[in-house]
């Protein structure tokens, strides 16, 4: 069935440092891709997406590009903030026709940017 | 509107007790969604119901755990009896028809603790 890796760490970095999150993924169909992130305390919420091949999604400084040649949907910024401390899950969608439309998530990787 | 909402936010229950966990989704939104998310495990999708049918339940880990979706604006998650390795935070989230969008919007989340 479809399936998410991506990194767990936890992960600490200081303020201003650059953030790589890798994530691949196994899907028979198209999948869309996704990143949601929860802050402390809270519930998930979608960060950024791409529906395609190639299609690169972006917020709030975070970007990540859907690869389909090596299955990845890695999340990358380049100056981190101290507000950016969270926990990151990719997530996938098929929506192939007959697919189910649930999400797939990853484990979850917890950031943590200290000033 | 509001957004997923999600009652109690927090629970806590003897072993044994009976526990019900509520959403109310988004309005229009023709997918509901429950989640659980453990340190152990990470988030785990637990059933989600299309037009308040229940699609897919295969994620409830065991008789004791039942959902109902009784109208398009109300949904319950029971414990019968509930036991400690149950605790856990409990996530309902919605989403549009995902043949448009499969974007899941999250509620914050029910931590349910069993002593």
């Amino acid at each position: 069935g479809d399936s998410v890796t991506q990194m767990e760490g936890p992960v600490t970095l200081s303020e201003e440092a650059f953030l790589t999150i890798n994530c691949t993924y196994t899907a028979t169909g198209y999948p869309s891709l996704f990143w949601y992130v929860q802050y402390p305390g809270e519930g998930l919420q979608l960060l950024l997406k791409a529906t395609k091949a190639d299609d690169k999604g972006s917020n709030k400084g975070f970007e990540a590009t859907y690869r389909k040649e090596t299955t990845s949907f890695h999340l990358e910024k380049g100056s981190v903030q101290v507000s950016d401390s969270a926990v990151y899950f990719c997530a996938l969608s098929d929506r192939r026709k007959g697919g189910s439309e649930k999400l797939v998530f990853g484990k979850g990787m917890k950031l943590t940017v200290n000033p | 509107d509001a957004g997923v909402i999600q009652s109690p936010r927090h629970e806590v229950t003897e072993m044994g007790q009976e526990v019900t966990l509520r959403c109310k989704p988004i309005s229009g939104h023709d997918y509901l969604f429950w989640y659980r998310q453990t340190m152990m495990r990470g988030l785990e999708l637990l059933i989600y119901f299309n037009n308040n049918v229940p699609i897919d339940d295969s994620g409830m880990p065991e008789d004791r755990f039942s959902a109902k979706m009784p109208n398009a604006s109300f949904s319950t998650l029971k414990i019968q009896p509930s036991e400690p390795r149950d605790s856990a935070v409990y996530f309902c989230a919605s989403s549009p028809n995902p043949a448009v969008d499969t974007e899941a919007f999250f509620g914050q989340g029910t931590r349910l603790t069993v002593v």
